[in-house]
């Protein structure tokens, strides 16, 4: 299938082992982020999402980390399996219902 | 299959030609959008719906493309004399709407080729 991203930040890790993808977002007004996770030919596929007025909330094997003060956010996911493969992007909306605004993608590959 | 279906998944069309795209959201979801995305970028806003309303439209929705949602439910994006530059992903979401609804949920998209 097609590539989502040629030339993406790619992040090699070990199955078994923590990945830890990061993402800076630029509008502070945002109120609401979203993680998702893109395979190849597919569409975004929604991972995890935190509010604002959170710093961290837990999924299944997935944490999302949101620092307000630098305008950062990143996904851990916790011993990463070769399904996790696929290009990850964060996204922000500043209200309930409007567009989202995704960043840049980081390429994860699993090695067996 | 309950989630957001979009039809067709390829199109490869010759420059000049005119293409539609339809989304389906899924079953009661008030908000439906459009996003562009091209090879190793995210995607990029187009325009949205809030049942058959358009909302807003992002300045990347030329005067040559235009969607419409005429009864609520589906929607369908069209194309006017189609340019290369307009080759990417385009990618349909949906979500409830309400104060509350943040979550968006993509379809698998349409691959448009213009040669």
């Amino acid at each position: 299938g097609e590539s989502v991203g040629l030339h993406l930040p790619t992040l090699s890790v070990q199955e078994g082992d923590n990945s830890i993808i990061n993402c800076a977002y630029s509008n502070s007004a945002s109120d609401y982020f979203i993680w998702y996770k893109q395979e190849s030919g597919k569409g975004p596929q929604f991972i995890i999402d935190i509010r604002s007025n959170m710093d961290k909330r837990q999924g299944q094997r997935v944490t999302v980390l949101l620092n307000k003060t630098v305008k950062h956010l990143s996904l851990q996911i916790a011993a990463t399996q070769p399904g996790d493969s696929a290009v990850y992007f964060c996204a922000e909306n500043i209200a309930a219902g409007n567009k989202l605004t995704f960043g840049g993608g980081t390429r994860v590959l699993v090695k067996p | 299959d309950t989630g957001v279906s979009q039809d067709p998944r390829h199109k490869i069309t010759k420059r000049g030609q005119n293409v539609t795209f339809r989304c389906d959201p899924i079953s009661e979801h008030n908000r439906l959008y459009w996003y562009r995305q091209t090879l190793g970028q995210g995607p990029e806003f187009l325009t949205y719906f809030q049942n058959e309303a358009q909302l807003e439209k992002s300045r990347l929705l030329s005067d040559r493309f235009s969607a419409e949602r005429p009864k609520g439910s589906f929607s369908t994006l069209e194309i006017q004399r189609t340019e290369q530059g307009d080759s990417a992903m385009y990618l349909c979401a949906s979500s409830p709407g309400g104060p509350l609804s943040y979550e968006q949920y993509f379809g698998p998209g349409t691959r448009l080729t213009v040669t």
